[in-house]
């Protein structure tokens, strides 16, 4: 079992839905949650981070945190065609341990 | 202001020969990491820096690879005797300090080519 699951996708969402990625971890001990985007060609960028059970809203973007169930989600409402990206959830560890990535495509 | 920088962009070289590859970090940070992205493989762990020091080495996947930080600022990372298996793209990440709470910045990194 990897140490932090992200389904590969590719997740498809037309332009305007909500787009929700979710990510699960191992370590029950993890305190610190980060969802990076990266777009083809290029290095990932941090959307969110999270350290603390409930949602944490940034404009289009909420990421979502449950300990007890070891999961970590993000929602991207209205979606646009420019969110077309790799979403990478990471758990810290000092060191980044990171999933797979999921590939989101938002179609116009 | 500046961000991660990463010297080379691109480097193609051929199997047996050594690379070097360089890290600038964001001024005043004194964290820094040094992941690897490859098909199949994903984002891996290769090596931290705090300060000069290097507690966390875990992530190395061989002798071959060794890295060094002096002055507390900028970092380069060398692979030895080059193979095709460490074609990738290698990225650099500083964060202001280290420890869970702290956010990585990435550079733009390093396309390697190993012929």
């Amino acid at each position: 079992q990897k140490e932090v699951e992200q389904n590969s996708g590719p997740l498809s969402v037309p332009e305007g839905a909500i787009a929700s990625l979710n990510c699960t971890y191992s370590d029950r001990g993890s305190q610190s949650f980060f969802w990076y985007r990266q777009y083809s060609g290029k290095s990932p960028e941090l959307i969110m981070s999270i350290y603390s059970n409930g949602d944490k809203e940034d404009g289009r973007f909420t990421a979502q945190l449950n300990k007890a169930s070891q999961y970590v989600s993000l929602l991207i409402r209205d979606s646009q065609p420019s969110d077309s990206a790799t979403y990478l959830c990471a758990v810290s560890r000092g060191k980044l341990i990171f999933g797979q990535g999921t590939e989101l495509s938002v179609k116009p | 202001g500046a961000g991660v920088s990463q010297s080379p962009s691109n480097k193609v070289t051929e199997k047996g020969k050594d690379v070097e590859l360089r890290c600038d970090p964001i001024s005043g940070h004194t964290a820094l990491y040094w992941y690897r992205q490859s098909l199949g493989q994903g984002l891996e762990f290769l090596i931290y820096f705090q300060g000069n020091s290097a507690p966390d080495k875990s992530g190395l996947p061989s002798d071959r690879f060794s890295a060094e930080r002096t002055g507390g600022s900028v970092s380069t990372l060398t692979i030895q005797r080059t193979q095709q298996e460490d074609s990738a793209v290698y990225l650099c990440a500083s964060s202001l300090n280290s420890g869970t709470l702290h956010t990585q910045y990435f550079g733009p990194g390093t396309r390697l080519t190993v012929l």
